[in-house]
């Protein structure tokens, strides 16, 4: 089915380890973006990508890197995980220029991260 | 700065009853809107969209009109169901700017 993948579901992670989180679109989208969701915050934007070779920094992107090398994939990487960067991570995708004011984005299901 | 506010929650109605969830932005420029639904442990879902001034927006008998001259775009829906508990956003993008940028989310609880 078409859509955004994540992956993992699910990670446990010790304070300083390293993780990457994962997501592909195979809906040729342009825009991808991460957020993460926390209680009474809503969601808050950490990266994003108009497109391959393409990324820019959100609101909150202190802890994290990203960088996209093709269209359909667009990774987060936690250097040195801390507590506070325990969360629900949602990654989306939508269509460029226009096309994410016409259509909307699409999410993935999400990644409930904790770090100990 | 864009920016998108909802008014808190949690609402609790009882099924049937009306609802309405408020919603302000603040932008330069002509904004597309949305509402977005996220269901208990899952993801979120594109509920309804409007993309220029008075257009109405509707999905699932929910509705929502996009009024530029108060910045609004209120959620309402004439008759809840228990079905409907969930946690809704509002939010807005910039045609070609490609960030979307949320409200805090507001929780809907209906009782039987």
């Amino acid at each position: 089915n078409a859509g955004v993948t994540q992956t993992p579901k699910f990670q446990v992670l010790k304070t300083g380890q390293s993780m990457t989180l994962q997501c592909a679109q195979d809906m040729n989208h342009e825009y991808m973006s991460w957020y993460r969701q926390d209680p009474g915050m809503g969601l808050r934007l950490i990266h994003y990508s108009v497109g391959a070779g393409i990324t820019d920094q959100g609101e909150v992107p202190n802890g994290y890197n990203v960088s996209r090398s093709t269209t359909e994939d667009f990774p987060l990487r936690l250097l040195s995980a801390a507590p506070s960067q325990t969360s629900v991570y949602f990654c989306a995708s939508s269509y460029g220029g226009r096309g994410a004011g016409g259509y909307g984005y699409t999410f993935g299901s999400g990644t409930r991260l904790t770090v100990v | 700065g864009n920016s998108v506010t909802q008014m808190e929650g949690p609402v609790t109605l009882s099924e049937e009853a009306f609802l309405t969830i408020n919603c302000t932005y603040t932008a330069t420029g002509y904004p597309s809107l949305f509402w977005y639904v996220q269901y208990p442990g899952e993801g979120l879902q594109l509920l309804l969209k409007a993309t220029k001034a008075d257009d109405k927006g509707s999905n699932k008998g929910f509705e929502a009109t996009y009024r530029k001259e108060t910045t609004s775009f209120h959620l309402e829906k004439g008759s809840v169901q228990v079905s409907d508990s969930a946690v809704y956003f509002c939010a807005l993008v910039y045609n070609q700017g490609g960030k979307l940028i949320f409200g805090q989310g507001t929780e809907l609880s209906v009782k039987p």
